[in-house]
């Protein structure tokens, strides 16, 4: 069965600490894709970025950067130099075959500053 | 341009009542979705449609019932409200399903600012 794993219910740091979460992932299928987003405590769902099966290298976007390993099946998602605005849940998901998504549990970042 | 908008954003309302949410999205995306967070984060997804069509429906009871009159709209219906249907109801979107590789969901969905549902 497909499944997500983030092991890291919530993490707190000091401003400008960098920061990784953790992105676990179980499927069967050779072709998916992962995918990270981000909620502030405003509450909205934003999209940060997708990566599909077949492309492993590494992707970075100003101080964010997702490292993709298929040979740990690990999606993880790095904050350089975090700030404040960075405090939000993170959620990573994966596709499945079933037209659906399938959500991590999420992972709670504090920033303090 | 709000992408995926949804109303309302707020709703509070008493137990056995019957409330709608209404979402519409102005991406041209022909799926839409509607899925729940609990007080812990957790998302579920509920129901998908794809040009009207309805293609996920997960196990949600019967009270709650979409429909979707065009493909940039899907609203969500709740019968007789019940305390544990309090949550935050997320519409989503996204541009259809991969027909290439067979059911893989490569599309990304795009959320609206979620209805906060209150009942007392």
């Amino acid at each position: 069965a497909q499944k997500v794993t983030q092991a890291q219910t919530e993490i707190s740091v000091v401003e400008k600490e960098d920061v990784t979460l953790d992105c676990v992932y179980e499927t069967r299928d050779t072709t998916y894709y992962l995918f990270w987003y981000k909620q502030p405590p405003s509450g909205e769902l934003v999209f940060l970025i997708r990566r599909n099966s077949f492309d492993e290298q590494n992707e970075i976007s100003g101080r964010y950067s997702w490292n993709f390993q298929k040979s740990t099946s690990s999606f993880n998602f790095t904050i350089t130099a975090s700030q404040v605005v960075d405090s939000a849940v993170y959620f990573c998901a994966l596709s499945d075959s079933n037209y659906q998504l399938i959500w991590g549990a999420g992972t709670k970042l504090i920033i303090k500053p | 341009d709000t992408a995926v908008s949804q109303t309302p954003k707020y709703l509070v309302t008493q137990m056995g009542n019957d409330k709608s949410i209404k979402c519409e999205q102005n991406l041209g995306h022909d799926t839409m979705y509607w899925y729940k967070q609990d007080s812990k984060k957790f998302l579920k997804i509920m129901f998908s449609y794809n040009n009207k069509e309805l293609i996920i429906n997960e196990t949600v009871p019967n009270r709650f019932s979409p429909k979707s009159p065009d493909k940039a709209h899907l609203n969500l219906h709740i019968n007789s409200l019940e305390l544990g249907d309090s949550a935050v109801y997320f519409c989503a979107s996204s541009q259809g399903l991969d027909r290439g590789l067979a059911g893989v969901v490569e599309e990304t969905q795009y959320f609206g600012p979620g209805t906060r549902l209150l009942v007392l």
